[in-house]
């Protein structure tokens, strides 16, 4: 079975730009959950969607976005780039996270912001 | 709110060396608890979790880690170490009442061959 898959791996931006990042999840898997992972901080919980609806989010500003598709393959958006944004971006999938769910990671994509 | 704290964040062993690193929440209701680990250039993976039963888990490599409720801990162990042990290792915590997971700020393990 395929594994989380996230395009690109790689993204360099510059300061007021905006991005899309996509992930695609585990066949069968109909949650996707996205983390910021910054060097000390750990990962940051961003948002989460399971079929199509945003069911939790974390506590970043309005220009992180996200929506997740019919075939639960699932965008995500930064909008007017800041320096501050330059981090690894994982998305990870699971069944159902909800109570009982392991997550599995992808390999993240990492967006340099200049 | 909920944290996770992960109090060493750098641990340096030589091989063969006893391991553990402590992990605290603060959450006082029912968790899911889980360790995660990240190779050098790897994508993060469960070494193990906890949902329910017995506080001592098993996970994968030789790995355990012990849910001790009263303490709100939930420390990986491992009884000797080995080069390919060289990772970053993040404790996370899950609320059973809503989908978000809340990680600690990490582990960065290097073992000495």
């Amino acid at each position: 079975k395929a594994g989380v898959t996230q395009t690109p791996r790689y993204l360099i931006k510059t300061r007021g730009q905006q991005v899309t990042l996509s992930c695609s999840p585990i066949s069968g898997h109909r949650s996707v959950s996205w983390y910021q992972q910054t060097p000390g901080q750990g990962l940051q919980f961003l948002f989460e969607y399971f079929s199509e609806t945003q069911r939790n989010k974390g506590n970043f500003p309005g220009r992180f976005s996200g929506r997740q598709f019919s075939n639960s393959r699932s965008e995500m958006n930064v909008s007017t780039l800041e320096l501050g944004d330059s981090a690894l971006y994982l998305c990870a999938s699971s069944l159902d996270p909800g109570r009982q769910e392991t997550q599995y990671f992808g390999p993240g994509t990492r967006l340099l912001v200049l | 709110a909920q944290s996770v704290s992960q109090h060493n964040h750098h641990v340096i062993l030589s091989e063969a060396a006893s391991l553990e690193l402590g992990c605290n929440y603060s959450y006082g209701g029912t968790v899911n608890l889980f360790w995660y680990v990240q190779y050098p250039g790897q994508h993060l993976q469960l070494l193990l979790k906890y949902f329910s039963g017995d506080p001592l888990v098993k996970g994968i490599k030789g790995f355990e880690a012990e849910f001790i409720k009263s303490k709100f801990s939930f420390n990986l162990r491992k009884p000797s170490v080995q080069w390919s042990d060289t990772a970053e290792y993040f404790c996370a915590v899950n609320d059973r009442s809503n989908y978000q997971l809340i990680w600690g700020a990490g582990t960065k393990l290097i073992i000495k061959p």
